[in-house]
């Protein structure tokens, strides 16, 4: 049970645009930034963005991060077929000071 | 560039101790920033281990922390972990990773999987 709630999935077609939510608390998400993370099958994951305006090299601009209260969201424009892949949210818990994830939500790209 | 490679055995037998190695390069660990380990059980999430700073501070995730030690060797720049009497709840890929604002992990290692089983 991740403390942080995902959709299992999201599909859309490519060239669609798609979103992808993150609900938590006040002393997870309420409290912290959030961040995104990609998952290729069989790789590790890698920071995508978060909302201190991290956005490594690389990841371009049809990736975006917004926040409000205890949800996020995590959007992506234009889809396109390489975009298949798990996506995590993940934030600082201040009340359990630890670091929390949600469970994963698979992209498929039809 | 930062880049960070877990190392350590990828069998453990039930009731012994997981110990791994994370070799950091492209900065020195005693730099300021923090070191977590996070683990996925096969098919599972993500769950956080513990991070450390090289001023000693430390958290640990309390559903793991009798049994977890992390530590900071800044002679060789790298990270360890611990883990005391697994099971099979233990098996997962072990990722070490660079924190940079709490709960934000820039740098990621490949991970390493480790399995329990007699």
């Amino acid at each position: 049970q991740s403390v942080l709630t995902q959709p299992p999935s999201v599909s859309a077609a490519p060239g669609q645009n798609v979103t992808i939510s993150c609900s938590g608390t006040t002393s997870n998400i309420g409290s912290s930034y959030v961040s995104w993370y990609v998952q290729l099958p069989g790789r590790g994951p890698r920071l995508l963005i978060s909302d201190d305006d991290e956005r490594p090299s690389g990841i371009p601009d049809r990736f975006s991060v917004s926040k409000s209260g205890t949800s996020a969201t995590l959007g992506i424009t234009g889809l396109q077929t390489g975009d298949e892949a798990d996506y995590y949210c993940g934030t600082w818990d201040i009340r359990l000071s630890v670091a929390v994830f949600g469970g994963g939500t698979k992209l498929t790209v039809l | 560039q930062v880049q960070l490679q877990e190392s350590g055995p990828g069998l453990v037998k039930p009731s012994e101790t997981l110990s791994l190695t994370c070799a950091v390069s492209g900065y020195s660990i005693d730099s300021g920033y923090y070191l977590a380990w996070i683990r996925q059980s096969p098919g599972k999430g993500l769950e956080y281990i513990g991070s450390i700073h090289h001023s000693g501070s430390t958290y640990r995730n309390p559903s793991l922390q009798s049994r977890v030690t992390i530590s900071l060797d800044t002679s060789k720049n790298h990270l360890s972990l611990r883990l005391t009497s697994v099971t099979a709840a233990d098996t997962a890929v072990y990722y070490c990773a660079r924190r940079g604002q709490p709960g934000v992990f820039n740098f990621w290692g490949q991970g390493t999987l480790v399995a329990v089983s007699s």
